[in-house]
């Protein structure tokens, strides 16, 4: 069975700072793995995936993640975090399989950014 | 384009009524999943369907759920004899084949509150 784990429920970071957002994952194979962003009363919105090839994945609004096989981890990265970054952020996974469809999301970790 | 919508934003129900909740997907997307955020937890997979194949139904949580897509277009997810537990928002997501290495793409939920 695949599973996910975002081991923090907030991140808190001061704007301009660094921010790092954890998930490790557990597949049977090789994964799919998914960053998403939900802001308040809106839906998911997708960030990033990482399928194959390099393990740095640049994705929307400056966020980037990388994939590390050997820690099962796929962490989400920006290097200067704003205010508007505040959000709910949730990493899933999909074992890759050819068959295999439904995606196993962490439990989201709340991402704060003041000023 | 237009994204995936659903309908309605909002509902409100008394314990023991039926709700049925719609999605309309992103035109030419053969894959559509549904999703429960519970308040302070992660997105439960509910239900999915992929063209004309037999829908993966394994998340649903008891036989009060069930859920059709016609035309392999518009889904209704229906909760029967509603519980106080049911309250959530109810997601749905579609994506384009193959769906197991595609983003998925959220419409904005229906919040159910049962009273």
């Amino acid at each position: 069975a695949q599973s996910v784990a975002q081991p923090e429920d907030q991140v808190n970071v001061a704007e301009g700072n660094p921010l790092t957002v954890k998930c490790t994952y557990s597949v049977s194979g090789n994964p799919y793995l998914f960053w998403y962003v939900q802001y308040p009363n809106r839906g998911l919105q997708f960030l990033l995936k990482y399928i194959t090839g390099d393990n740095l994945v640049k994705g929307s609004y400056g966020f980037e993640a990388e994939f590390n096989k050997s820690q099962t981890s796929f962490h989400l990265k920006k290097p200067s975090a704003l205010v508007s970054d505040s959000a709910l952020y949730f990493c899933a996974v999909r074992e890759n399989t050819g068959t295999a469809s439904k995606l196993t999301f962490g439990t989201g970790t709340r991402l704060q950014v003041t000023l | 384009g237009a994204g995936v919508s659903q309908s309605p934003s909002n509902k409100v129900t008394e314990k023991g009524k039926d709700v049925e909740l719609r999605c309309d997907p992103i035109s030419g997307h053969t894959a559509l999943y549904w999703y429960r955020q519970s308040l302070g937890q992660g997105l439960e997979f509910l239900i999915y369907f992929q063209g004309n194949s037999a829908p993966d139904k394994s998340g649903l949580p008891s036989d009060r759920f069930s859920a059709e897509r016609t035309g392999g277009s518009v889904s209704t997810l229906t909760i029967q004899r509603t519980q106080q537990e049911d309250s959530a928002v109810y997601l749905c997501a579609s994506s384009s084949r193959p769906g197991y290495y595609n983003e998925q793409f959220f419409g904005p939920g229906t919040r159910l509150t049962v009273l």
